[in-house]
């Protein structure tokens, strides 16, 4: 059974800095992994997928990296603002099927 | 991207009764999934709501606690029945587009508190 990790559960940094969010998941059989964010009380918001034969996709100043072999991603946040103060959930995809993390909740102090 | 409207957004109700939840996508699909998140914790599956066959519930969930309607390829309904304090939580419906390259997109939840 896929078992997602996200560590740490909470993180609080001045604004300005770079950051790296981890991701860990028992099962390297993945059809992709897919970074979210969540605001208080929200739905979800897509903010990158990577395929499981990827390395790597860039969005703004977001940053994902995969490396399957390990069980392991990571979310590369530059520069941060104080709107990027969320819950950031990462999932994987195997058998049609996503299984969720436990989340890190951000807090970019301004 | 899929558009996914939920409604209500928000919920507070007595416990014993019964509030459905509406999901309208903007394009038809062949699943709709159903998830719970209890506060504090990640996103747990309900149910894979299919057009035109019975919804498929995971381990640990029934169908007449929650049950679900499937009437086309653009719209899903879970209803939480018979609610107590230990429902409460957001209640959550996703789709998945893409056929080599699958990608989720989950509505904006709706915020359940039984009291």
């Amino acid at each position: 059974k896929q078992e997602v990790t996200q560590i740490p559960a909470a993180l609080s940094v001045p604004e300005g800095e770079n950051l790296v969010l981890n991701c860990s998941f028992t099962d390297s059989a993945i059809y992709n992994l897919q970074w979210f964010r969540q605001d208080p009380g929200k739905g979800l918001t897509s903010l990158l997928l990577i395929q499981s034969s990827q390395r790597e996709q860039t969005s703004g100043r977001l940053n994902a990296s995969l490396d399957k072999s390990s069980g392991r991603s990571t979310l590369y946040i530059a520069a941060s603002q104080p709107g990027d103060s969320a819950t950031y959930l990462c999932a994987v995809v195997g058998n049609e099927k996503l299984t969720f993390g436990t989340g890190t909740r951000l807090t970019i102090i301004p | 991207s899929a558009v996914i409207s939920q409604k209500p957004s928000r919920d507070i109700c007595q416990r014993g009764t019964s509030l459905t939840i509406q999901c309208q996508v903007d394009s038809q699909v062949t699943m709709m999934f159903w998830y719970r998140q209890q506060p504090g914790q990640s996103l747990t599956l309900i149910a894979t709501a299919n057009q035109g066959s019975e919804a498929t519930y995971e381990s640990g969930f029934v169908i007449d606690k929650f049950p679900i309607s499937r009437p086309n390829l653009t719209f899903s309904t879970l209803t939480v029945s018979n609610m107590s304090p230990e429902d409460s939580s957001i209640y959550l419906c996703s789709v998945v587009e893409g056929l080599v390259v699958t990608e989720a997109f989950f509505g904006q939840g709706t915020r359940l508190t039984v009291v």
